[in-house]
């Protein structure tokens, strides 16, 4: 079974400019997630996605925004990109009744630069 | 939501066991208990997971207090792969996971 793929790998931005992340999830799972995980820090609940709907987000400004397409992979979206955004964007996918005890499965991430 | 603490970090010697604490005393009666580690440069790896009884894998076990206000995480036999960050964390049915900072495990040859 394929895990939780995640692309770019890494990604190099300007300030100002956009990134785009993917996330594939594992085959039959419905739920994605989003986290950004600045370096020495834990993870921050970014976005969450179940059958191609935003369930919820973080604290995130609205510039963070994402999608889920109909074959349940997803993609984040940072607008004018800032230094502060610098960091490492994973991808979870889980079972849509993730939370009754189905665990999150984590891709490697794409390690985020902002110059 | 659901909050956790643990420690900072913690060190363990190879091949001994290591008893991972977690404290979480706002718990709801439907708050499952997971637990996660995450290795350098990869993203977070499911450990284990339980409710009210005490759980056994592969990886480890949980043990769950009575009044589920506190858990352990206990790695049986500590390996140099076992150095990672653990995080605790509950959940919700229908609710996002939020981790917090975790515990840095130092397993030390």
């Amino acid at each position: 079974e394929a895990g939780v793929t995640q692309s770019p790998t890494h990604l190099i931005k300007t300030r100002g400019q956009q990134a785009t992340l993917r996330c594939s999830p594992i085959s039959g799972h419905t739920s994605v997630y989003w986290y950004q995980q600045a370096l020495g820090l834990g993870l921050q609940f970014l976005l969450w996605y179940d059958e191609g709907e935003e369930r919820n987000r973080g604290n995130f400004p609205p510039r963070f925004s994402g999608r889920q397409f109909p074959n349940y992979s997803s993609e984040l979206n940072v607008n004018a990109l800032e230094l502060e955004d610098s960091a490492l964007y994973l991808c979870a996918s889980s079972l849509r009744v993730a939370g009754a005890g189905s665990p999150l499965h984590f891709g490697n991430g794409t390690r985020l630069t902002v110059t | 939501d659901a909050k956790t603490t643990q420690p900072n970090s913690m060190e363990s010697n190879e091949e001994e066991p290591v008893h991972l604490p977690c404290n979480h005393s706002t718990i709801s009666g439907t708050d499952y208990i997971h637990w996660y580690r995450q290795l350098p440069s990869q993203g977070p790896e499911y450990v284990i997971h339980g409710l009210t009884s005490n759980v056994n894998n592969r990886m480890a076990s949980l043990a769950i207090a009575e009044d589920r206000k506190s858990s352990t995480l206990i790695l049986h036999r500590a390996t140099l792969r076992d150095a990672a960050v653990y995080y605790c964390i509950l959940i919700r049915t229908g609710n996002q996971f939020y981790f917090g900072t975790g515990t840095s495990l130092t397993v030390i040859p």
